[in-house]
């Protein structure tokens, strides 16, 4: 069974700044996909970058990126130049390469950006 | 595309009552996740299906949860006999099934139940 850390219950970070979210996971497969996704207060989940196992190139998306370690299995959440509305909580999610299979969740992280 | 809907988006109900939850998904999207999230924990998977054929459910799924996906559309979650355990969000999300490409999965706003 797959198995999602977030070792960081709670978050801040001044506006403008950096800030990483860390997540490790634990399992067997090779081929996987890993997932970060954001819940702002009182409104749904929504995708904030995937990552293939199989690529080494760490994905990014505007102010986000990953830095994906598979030996480590390790994959940790880079926000720059945060925004107010990146307030809300991160989850860390594990999904088994074949078939859209459902996704495993750490515990989430509260981040805070403080103007 | 409206995006995933949920309904009711909040309940109220007494111990021992039944409870039924509807998810209508994305139009074209053939899978359909139901989600359990408790008050600082991660969402945690419940079932899903592929159009209306239920593919996995959890071991959280007890006796008392049923779920269904007449016709491959919408989906429905009933408990029954509910129990102030059963307190939590429930989540649904759908995304296209595809061995090669993990989609991206689309969630509904939840419904948040409330045993007194």
């Amino acid at each position: 069974a797959q198995t999602v850390t977030q070792s960081q219950p709670e978050m801040s970070v001044q506006e403008a700044e950096t800030v990483t979210l860390s997540c490790t996971y634990d399992t067997s497969e090779n081929n996987y996909y890993l997932f970060w996704y954001k819940q702002p207060p009182s409104r749904q989940m929504i995708l904030v970058i995937r990552q293939e196992a199989y690529k080494q190139q760490n994905a990014t998306e505007n102010r986000f990126s990953v830095n994906f370690q598979k030996a480590a299995k390790s994959f940790s959440l880079k926000i720059s130049d945060s925004q107010l509305g990146d307030t809300a909580m991160y989850f860390c999610a594990f999904m088994k390469h074949w078939g859209n299979t459902p996704l495993v969740f750490g515990k989430g992280t509260r981040l805070s950006v403080i103007a | 595309d409206t995006g995933v809907s949920q309904d009711p988006r909040h309940k109220i109900t007494k111990r021992g009552q039944n409870v039924t939850f509807r998810c209508d998904p994305i139009s074209e999207h053939n899978r359909l996740y139901w989600y359990r999230q408790t008050l600082g924990q991660g969402p945690e998977f419940l079932t899903y299906f592929q159009n209306e054929a239920q593919l996995e459910k959890s071991r959280l799924l007890s006796d008392r949860f049923s779920a269904e996906r007449p016709k491959g559309s919408f989906s429905t979650l009933e408990i029954q006999r509910t129990e102030q355990g059963d307190s939590a969000m429930y989540l649904c999300a759908s995304s296209l099934e595809n061995r090669d490409i993990a989609y991206e999965q689309y969630f509904g706003p939840g419904t948040r139940l409330t045993v007194t």
